[in-house]
């Protein structure tokens, strides 16, 4: 079965500080896709990133950048030079491929708090 | 372009009462998905449908819970003799899946905050 665990339950750190959410994933599938998503205080879940499981590259989209190690099964997520409106709880995700239904299967989610 | 909406957004009831919730995906979206989320914890899938179709459910959706997509577009997600375990946020998301393989990104909507009393 599928599970991914995020082992950090809640992070704080003062702004500017950069800021990495661990992410471990377990599957016997060998083609996979991995998510994150961000969930405000307003409750919706907005996606960030996907991954399949062929592509190692790490990305970096402005402040965020992702690095995806088969090898140990993490798909960890930094934030650079944290703002207050990073303040949200993290979900990284894992699914089947599409012909398989691709429902996703959450981590428990990191709570980060960024104070000013 | 807009996204994928719920309603309502909270919902109070008693327990043993019923409760219907709507979710409008993104328009040309053929994928639906039901989620709950409780308290400190990730989103637990619940259901999908490919277009009017509902091809999987999750053995957390009990005999109580029943979900439709009549026409493909919007859907709905009963919850009959409500009991105060089913207290949660139910998210619904929709994707465009493609033929080809590959996956589909999915779309979140705010949820509907269910409280039974």
């Amino acid at each position: 079965a599928q599970k991914v665990t995020q082992a950090q339950t809640e992070i704080s750190v003062v702004e500017k500080e950069d800021v990495t959410l661990d992410c471990v994933y377990e599957t016997r599938d060998t083609t996979y896709y991995l998510f994150w998503y961000k969930q405000p205080p307003s409750g919706e879940l907005v996606f960030l990133i996907r991954r399949n499981s062929f592509d190692e590259q790490n990305e970096i989209s402005g402040r965020y950048s992702w690095n995806f190690q088969k090898s140990t099964s993490s798909f960890n997520f930094t934030i650079t030079a944290s703002q207050v409106v990073d303040s949200a709880v993290y979900f990284c995700a894992l699914s089947e491929p599409m012909e398989y239904g691709n429902k996703l299967v959450f981590g428990a989610g990191t709570i980060l708090r960024v104070k000013s | 372009d807009t996204g994928v909406s719920q309603n309502p957004r909270h919902k109070i009831t008693k327990r043993g009462q019923n409760v219907t919730f709507r979710c409008d995906p993104i328009s040309e979206h053929n994928r639906l998905y039901w989620y709950r989320q409780t308290l400190g914890q990730g989103p637990e899938f619940l259901t999908y449908f490919q277009n009017e179709a509902q091809l999987e459910k999750s053995r957390l959706l009990s005999d109580r819970f029943s979900a439709e997509r009549p026409k493909g577009s919007f859907s709905t997600l009963e919850i009959q003799r409500t009991e105060q375990g089913d207290s949660a946020m139910y998210l619904c998301a929709s994707s465009l899946a493609r033929t080809g393989g590959g996956t589909d990104t999915q779309y979140f909507g705010p949820g509907t905050r269910l409280t039974v009393l």
